[in-house]
């Protein structure tokens, strides 16, 4: 287990052009979340997911943003013709999900860092 | 809206001395309250985590206060050494609401020599 993983680290993009995150989360994890921070502010939440159910998308997430988790396994998280304001470290967690001790501990990747040009 | 508010959003501290970090929430709901520490170029980590049933959790040199009825808990970091120069994230959450964190602006934390 080599914790949460997320590729590219860094990527530099022009305006309008679409870029694709992905996330590995920890094997077991059931539950796979994505947020986005901007300099000098918390992480924001953007979506979750349960398995490969989408269960929750945040206002935050507009119609050119769109993630998948077709297996249940990895995830994408797709930003279609990119803004400069869309320019943030976009990070992906995982958590066991569930009622356990310690199943709603959220474990982070260290992000995808988009700039826009 | 913000749902918790952090502060102060920077503090430096001797090396020794003892680091306070202070958050409010608003959301009554929330019943899990975790402090997340993130170096340049990381994802935040988990720090330590309180549940409202206690008022002190403590773990090492990092202790969390909750204060139910005023809907506030603070983080101390005795003992502050420079390594522990990072920015802390306080968070809250609610059973079913997904493990879906609220996070706190941030404070980042130098500690001096």
């Amino acid at each position: 287990d080599t914790g949460v993983s997320q590729d590219p680290r860094h990527k530099i993009t022009k305006r309008g052009q679409n870029v694709t995150f992905r996330c590995d989360p920890i094997s077991e994890h059931n539950r796979l979340y994505w947020y986005r921070q901007t300099l000098g502010q918390g992480p924001e939440f953007l979506t979750y997911f349960q398995n490969e159910a989408q269960l929750e998308k945040s206002r935050l997430l507009s119609d050119r943003f769109s993630a998948e988790r077709p297996k249940g396994s990895f995830s994408t998280l797709e930003i279609q013709r990119t803004e400069q304001g869309d320019s943030a470290m976009y990070l992906c967690a995982s958590s066991l999900g569930g009622t356990l001790s310690g199943a709603n501990v959220l474990t982070f990747g260290a992000g995808s860092r988009l700039t826009v040009l | 809206q913000q749902q918790v508010k952090q502060s102060p959003q920077s503090l430096i501290v001797q090396k020794g001395g003892i680091s306070i970090i202070n958050c409010a929430y608003e959301n009554t709901a929330f019943d899990y309250f975790p402090w997340y520490q993130q170096f340049p170029g990381k994802g935040p980590a988990l720090l330590i985590a309180i549940r409202p049933d206690v008022s002190e959790k403590k773990e090492g040199r990092f202790t969390i206060s909750f204060n139910k009825s005023a809907k506030q808990f603070s983080l101390h970091i005795m003992d502050s050494q420079p390594g522990d120069s990072a920015t802390y994230f306080c968070a809250a959450t609610f059973t079913g609401g997904g493990n879906k964190l609220t996070f706190g602006t941030g404070t980042q934390l130098k500690v001096e020599l």
